[in-house]
């Protein structure tokens, strides 16, 4: 079964700043690993997707994330952080064949000026 | 499109009541999910259905939980009767496999108070 681990419950980024969130899975095979973010009072939205290939995938509003297999790790990272990036960030694995995600516990991120 | 449209958005409600949240999937999603959301919990899949047929109901907590999709664009999560501990905030998500994108839309959520 998958599982997926994000060991930064909070996070604190002078505006500006670059930004690493980490994201560990587990799981035999490839996975599929997605980054969420949730603003407050709103749902879940899509920053990016890993399937194959690239090991460093763009996403949106200027995140990156890097696969890396050998240590099951998934970061996200943005060179510059803005104060609206402000959120709780999410990731999530799956797998090939099943629409079902598992999300990790979240990691929330402040900006301070 | 609209996106995954959820109703009502705040629910506030007596404990024993009956409560029902709606949610309305993105037209031509084969997939539908219902999650809960808490402090304590964080996000937890409750139920999801493909072509409205549910899959996996192995994380509804209890009986007191249920959830039906009759047709493709509309789904509900009914709690009966209702408790304090079921306050959360519910999202229903949903999905498409063709072509394979695994990607899921989420709505905006209902905050559920059970006083």
């Amino acid at each position: 079964a998958q599982s997926v681990t994000q060991p930064d419950i909070h996070i604190t980024v002078s505006e500006g700043a670059s930004l690493e969130l980490r994201c560990n899975y587990s799981y035999g095979a490839t996975p599929y690993l997605f980054w969420y973010v949730q603003s407050p009072g709103q749902g879940l939205q899509l920053l990016l997707k890993y399937f194959s290939g690239d090991t460093l995938v763009q996403g949106i509003k200027g995140f990156e994330a890097e696969f890396k297999r050998s240590q099951s790790s998934f970061n996200l990272r943005k060179p510059s952080v803005h104060w609206s990036d402000a959120a709780e960030y999410f990731c999530a694995v799956g797998a090939r064949g099943f629409q079902k995600l598992v999300f990790g516990t979240g990691t929330r991120l402040l900006v301070s000026p | 499109d609209a996106g995954v449209i959820q109703s009502p958005r705040h629910e506030v409600t007596e404990m024993g009541q009956e409560v029902t949240l709606r949610c309305k999937p993105i037209s031509g999603h084969d997939y539908l999910f219902w999650y809960r959301q808490t402090m304590m919990r964080g996000l937890e899949l409750l139920i999801y259905f493909n072509n409205n047929v549910p899959i996996d109901d192995s994380g509804m907590p209890e009986d007191r939980f249920s959830a039906k999709m009759p047709n493709a664009s509309f789904s509900t999560l009914k709690i009966q009767p209702s408790e304090p501990r079921d306050s959360a905030v519910y999202f229903c998500a949903s999905s498409l496999r063709q072509g394979g994108s695994y990607e899921q839309y989420f709505g905006p959520g209902t905050r559920l108070t059970v006083t």
